[in-house]
Order: structure tokens, then sequence, then C-alpha cells
């Protein structure tokens, strides 16, 4: 079935560095979806993005979908010890996966302060 | 986030018994799904459900059972036949059908811990 693979599984970074999470997938999906999960906490939805080669902000959050809508990217500029969590990259499994959500396994991120 | 219930927050029960977890909604939301979490790992689908009285096995179904008689509620059986059932169990609901085609938010509960002695 689709697989949707996230890179790095683990990020230590120190407060103020940048850090970046990449999800890719071997088929073109449909759309891509971001949700944080903190220590302890269950997974809140960020953003959504459907077009390809399309970039969304949040602050200093910067999503990007692939032009080839394969490939996904969470970059945080100057990442604060709020930032602390495991960053999940979800999708929509094609037509043999009967449309349910695949998620890739997560990117989580300390942050020394 | 609000609007998703999920009790107890953490669960304690001896191995071969069976146990049911809790899941209710109030956000008017057709479609429910539950997954299992273990440590440093992603999410994996057990069970999801489109509408009322209907649902459909996810990747990991075997040892799971569950039932969606209402809208607001899809619980969760965690039977003796799973041969490894400690992990955090979260449940999940979303306006549309995932074969609608749409991929609409998904909003989670808070989980449940769940421990197997």
């Amino acid at each position: 079935g689709q697989q949707v693979m996230q890179i790095p599984q683990y990020q230590h970074v120190q407060e103020g560095e940048d850090f970046t999470t990449y999800c890719n997938s071997s088929t073109t999906l449909s759309n891509i979806q971001w949700y944080k999960q903190r220590p302890g906490g269950h997974p809140v939805f960020l953003i959504q993005l459907v077009k390809s080669g399309e970039v969304k902000k949040q602050k200093r959050l910067t999503f990007q979908f692939g032009e080839a809508k394969k490939n996904s990217s969470l970059h945080i500029t100057a990442t604060q010890t709020t930032d602390v969590g495991t960053y999940f990259c979800a999708s929509l499994g094609g037509s043999s996966n009967t449309g349910k959500l695949i998620f890739g396994q997560g990117t989580t991120l300390q942050v020394k302060p | 986030d609000g609007g998703i219930t999920q009790s107890p927050k953490y669960l304690f029960r001896k191995e071969g018994q069976n146990v049911t977890l809790s899941c209710e909604q109030n956000l008017n939301h057709d479609a429910m799904y539950w997954y299992r979490q273990d440590p440093g790992q992603g999410l994996r689908l057990i069970y999801y459900s489109q509408i009322v009285n209907d649902f459909q096995k996810g990747d990991i179904a075997e040892g799971y059972s569950v039932s969606r008689e209402k809208k607001e509620s899809f619980p969760l059986t965690v039977t003796s036949a799973q041969k490894n059932p400690t992990a955090f169990y979260l449940c999940a609901s979303s306006t549309s059908a995932p074969t609608s085609g749409r991929t609409d938010t998904q909003y989670f509960g808070p989980g449940t811990r769940l421990t197997v002695l």
C-alpha cells in the first residue's frame, strides 16, 4: 500500500537554530497535512497543502508541497522550546487504500535552551 | 482538540482480559477513527467508520473490535487476542468520510494509555 516516509526520526537543535523535516512518497499525493504532537499530548492539525508547489507560512513555520506532489517539508526558523514535539505528515491514501489517511512515522524535535 | 473525549486517560488490565476504550464526539462528525501509537512510532490505523452502523478495518485490526451504534460514539474493544496491547490509543473524527475524496482535518481526542500487566 501507499507509504509516506518521514525523515529524520529525531532532531536535536539548540534554541535559535532552524529545523526541517521531510516527507516523501513514491506515488503522487492528492494533498498533505501536517500535525504536531506535544510530549504526552495528542496530534493537533497544523495545515493542509493541496496544490503543486504550494508554500504556506504560519509565523516561523514554512510548509512546502513539491512540484511533483511526491514530497513535502516543514521548516521552523529560529526554534524555540515551545516547538518541542513530534511532527507528522499525513496524506489521503489512493483508491487502493479506500481513502484513509496515511501518516508518516513522525520527526521528534528536541530543543536545548 | 475540543469536542472529542476519551476515557479513561490511563488504563491497566491483566493479560487475557478484554477492555473497552471509550470515544465520544460532539462535533457532529460523520467519520471516526482509532489509531494505535507505540513509543517513537507513528500512528497506525486500527478501524475507521464513515457512518453510523458501518466500519472498516484499518492496517492493524487483528485483536480489536469496534461498534458504531451512534454517530457520536465509537468504542474500541481490545480483546485477549491482541498479542501486544500495551500502547497509546488515539481516537479521531472528521467531517468527511474518507472515500468522499476530501481530506478534512482530523480532530484527535486526548488518548488512552493502556498498560496490560
